[in-house]
This record gives structure tokens, sequence and C-alpha cells, in this order.
């Protein structure tokens, strides 16, 4: 069974230019993530879709930053415009339910999206 | 509001030396307390987890017992291999009951 789908695996942009990231989740799952990665911090939530639904955006800094589900599948996360504290891994995860104290709940991870803005 | 404390790394050991990684969590409530492993160039993997005090979680030759007297879940694990060389997380599931609050990180590096 395929994993969580990220692509591109690397993206090197110039400041104030937009960008993409893409999450295919794996077959079946309801609940996606999007969490940020720091240098040398753990990852931390970005969103949290439940089918094409939004539940928890409130760490999502909407004045540059916009996710979308459409069709409960895939997900696209977008910047822009990108400024050079951007810089990160944003990573996917994807669950069978919401939550993670359960079997179904648990989280499998995408290998991430590498962004360099310059 | 709700987090978890890791040891700082590297922590550098040889082969089928014993392994211990701290972490200590701060969450209003009962929370759940999961440790992820990244292998090098790869997601983000459960390794274990315990959803209630005194229980232990294994997994591949490592355990974590949930001890709620001293908020801790400590990753110990007897006798390393080189194969274990990843970054280590801890994490808990937060009030809201689906958002995982992850550690820093732990970088082990095995030699054999």
């Amino acid at each position: 069974e395929a994993g969580v789908v990220q692509s591109p695996r690397y993206k090197i942009i110039e400041k104030k230019q937009p960008v993409a990231f893409w999450c295919n989740p794996i077959s079946g799952h309801n609940t996606l993530y999007w969490y940020l990665q720091n240098l040398g911090q753990g990852p931390e939530l970005l969103i949290r879709y439940e089918n094409e639904e939004a539940v928890d955006d409130s760490q999502l800094p909407k004045d540059r930053f916009s996710a979308e589900r459409l069709k409960g599948v895939d997900s696209t996360l977008k910047i822009q415009p990108a400024e050079l504290g951007d810089s990160a891994v944003y990573l996917c995860a994807s669950s069978a339910g919401g939550d993670p104290t359960t079997s179904l709940g648990t989280q499998y991870f995408g290998p991430g999206t590498r962004l360099l803005v310059l | 509001g709700d987090s978890v404390t890791q040891m700082e790394g590297p922590v550098t050991l040889s082969e089928e030396a014993f392994l211990t990684i701290n972490c200590t969590y701060t969450a209003t409530g009962y929370p759940s307390l999961f440790w992820y492993v990244q292998y090098p160039g790869e997601g983000l993997q459960l390794l274990l987890k315990a959803t209630k005090a005194d229980d232990k979680g294994s997994n591949k030759g490592f355990e974590a017992t949930y001890r709620k007297e001293t908020t801790s879940f400590h990753l110990e694990k007897g006798s390393v291999q080189v194969s274990d060389s990843a970054v280590y997380f801890c994490a808990l599931s937060g009030q809201a009951g689906t958002a995982l609050i992850f550690g820093k990180g732990t970088t082990l590096s095995v030699s054999s």
C-alpha cells in the first residue's frame, strides 16, 4: 500500500514568490494534516481536515497561507508571498480517524517538502 | 499550554549499548503519549504509544512507560543497533484529542 505522497520534495524560491505543496494521503484516510517543521524543532500543526472541511486552522497564518482539500482527497498548501522565515519542512500526514489514541487515528507522515526561500 | 520537553542530542552510542532518551510533558488532563522515529530521508513513523498512566508501549525492542507522577515517557532500548540511527520525537495528544504536540527531537547515532 502506498504511503502519503508529497511533492515536490525540495523547492527553492526567491522571497515574495508564491509556492504550492501537494499531498496525496493514504487511500481511504479521511483526516489530513499539514505540519510545519522548522530546523531543530518538532512538527507543529498548521491545519487539519476532516474530509474536505478544515476543522482546525487556528495555527495557519491566513494572511499568506492557504490550503484546500477539494473532494476530500488530495490537498494543496500555498504560500503567497513567501518570506525568508518560511524556509522549513512542510509535512503532510493522514489518518483513518481523528483521535490519535486509537489505531484508526494513527497518523502516517509523508517525507515532507523542504522549502528554501532566498 | 501543553508542551513536550526532550533531552537534547545528539546521542552517540556504540552498537549494543543501552539507550535512554528522556521525555517529560506538561498537559492539562490525561494526554496520550507517543514516540515517533524519523529515519534519514523518510517520513515520521509511529514507534510506540501509551494512552493511560502506567501503560507501557513497546515496539522493535524499544519501550516507554507512561509515568503520571513524574510526567515522563522516557524511551529505552537494551541494545541499540546501527540501524536505529535516526531522529526520535516524543509527542502527546492535545486537549482537542487529535492534534499532536511534538518535542524538538533527539538525534541518535549508533556506530559499529
